[in-house]
């Protein structure tokens, strides 16, 4: 079965400085994993997923997460925040398997002090 | 091509009366989440169709709380004798399972649900 950790519920940065939101998984199989934003009073989008290619994966808006199974991680991070980052953002994993379904933290929202 | 669309964006019942609400997937995906989201909180899954198998029904928080999904495509959430605390964005998603797409979901944008 799988499970999905989000460390932290609120996350504040200032702008210009680095962004980490953690998420740590469990999955009996080969993990997808995902990352989605919901800005507010929007809708949730796609930021980026990680499908057993390259581990450091590359996603919109300048984010990127890296996938480390020895760690079972698959933090967000970002080397400078913008004011328009503030956003909810959702942790997910899904593993390949035809029946599993999906399963989403429960968010970090993050905050960009000026 | 045409995302994932819900019906009504917003409803407004009183408390006691059933409501109904809508969602048609993107056109060919086998899988349908319905999901929670009250204010300030995070998703809170509710329902999962996959193609013709048994629903997922684990996250139903109550009997109250039913889905259905005919033909494999279009998908009703039904409350009956709805509760103040059913408030929430109620949300809709569908992904297509196996092959190259590794299960990203797409969300349509909601049902607001206000229980007077």
């Amino acid at each position: 079965a799988q499970s999905v950790t989000q460390l932290d519920s609120h996350v504040s940065v200032s702008e210009g400085t680095p962004v980490l939101l953690r998420c740590n998984y469990s999955s009996s199989y080969s993990p997808s994993l995902f990352w989605y934003v919901q800005h507010p009073n929007k809708g949730l989008q796609l930021l980026l997923k990680y499908t057993s290619a390259a581990t450091l994966v590359k996603g919109i808006n300048g984010f990127e997460a890296e996938f480390k199974k020895s760690e079972t991680s698959f933090h967000l991070t970002k080397p400078s925040a913008h004011m328009s980052d503030a956003a909810e953002y959702f942790c997910v994993v899904s593993d390949v398997n035809r029946d599993d379904k999906i399963i989403f933290g429960k968010g970090t929202r993050l905050h960009i002090l000026p | 091509g045409a995302g994932v669309s819900q019906s009504p964006s917003n409803k407004v019942t009183e408390k006691g009366k059933d409501v109904e609400l809508r969602c048609d997937p993107i056109s060919g995906h086998t899988a349908l989440y319905w999901y929670r989201q009250s204010l300030g909180q995070g998703l809170e899954f509710l329902i999962y169709f996959q193609g013709n198998s048994a629903p997922d029904k684990s996250g139903l928080p109550s009997d109250r709380f039913s889905a259905e999904r005919t033909g494999g495509s279009v998908s009703t959430l039904t409350i009956q004798r709805t509760q103040q605390e059913d408030s929430a964005v109620y949300l809709c998603a569908s992904s297509l399972v196996g092959g190259r797409s590794y299960n990203e979901q797409f969300f349509g944008p909601g049902t607001r649900l206000t229980v007077l």
